[in-house]
């Protein structure tokens, strides 16, 4: 069975610093890996997607994530972390199983970044 | 552009209830799928719709049904409400079913069932 899991329920970083947000996979075949940030009250927005290709992925605001298929990781980076990061975010791998479509997440990592 | 919109924002129900929550896509995405997210939890897959059939279904009771329309808006109906069913419901709409095209989510509606 597919899956990913998030071994951090939050991560604390001070405002400038860099943040990393781990996420590590499990699937048969190539991953479909991505990422997803939720604010409070609001739903989810893409941050950046793997398909293949270079192992470190550019996405919104900042934001990369560096593909380590030894490790079967997919963590979450930013050089220097602002305030308005702190949110939720979510790794999510596509099920490649059932040719749904269907993303399977994380359980989510809380992100709070301290002035 | 706009996104995908979903409606209602809040409501709150009774067990024994039905309640029905609408999504639109943004415009030109033929795929359609709704997740469930419960406080505390990832979001999880209940339905995909594509080109208006069901092209997938996640571990949900028969209690939930979806239907796409021909404009390709969506709706999730939930009957006989329990209070487990209270949580966030997401519409996500895809371009296409490709895998590497991503989902882009609505904000959301909040189901409260008391």
């Amino acid at each position: 069975a597919q899956s990913v899991a998030q071994p951090e329920d939050q991560v604390n970083v001070a405002e400038g610093n860099p943040l990393t947000v781990k996420c590590t996979y499990s699937v048969s075949g190539n991953p479909y890996l991505f990422w997803y940030v939720q604010y409070p009250n609001r739903g989810l927005q893409f941050l950046l997607k793997y398909i293949t290709g270079d192992n470190l992925v550019k996405g919104s605001y900042g934001f990369e994530a560096e593909f380590n298929k030894s490790q079967t990781s997919f963590h979450l980076k930013k050089p220097s972390a602002l305030v308005s990061d702190s949110a939720l975010y979510f790794c999510a791998v596509r099920d490649i199983s059932s040719n749904t479509g269907k993303l399977i997440f994380g359980q989510g990592t809380t992100l709070q970044v301290k002035p | 552009d706009a996104g995908v919109t979903q409606s209602p924002t809040h409501l709150i129900k009774t067990r024994g209830q039905h309640v029905t929550l609408r999504c639109s896509p943004i415009s030109g995405h033929k795929s359609v799928s709704w997740y469930q997210q419960v406080l505390g939890q990832g979001p999880q897959f209940i339905f995909q719709y594509y080109e208006k059939e069901e092209r997938g279904r996640g571990n949900f009771p028969d209690r939930f049904s979806a239907r796409q329309f021909p404009n390709y808006s969506s709706e999730l109906n939930v009957n006989a409400l329990l209070l487990g069913d209270s949580a966030l419901y997401l519409c996500a709409s895809r371009h296409r079913l490709a895998d590497a095209y991503e989902q882009y989510f609505g904000p959301g509606t909040r189901l409260t069932v008391t």
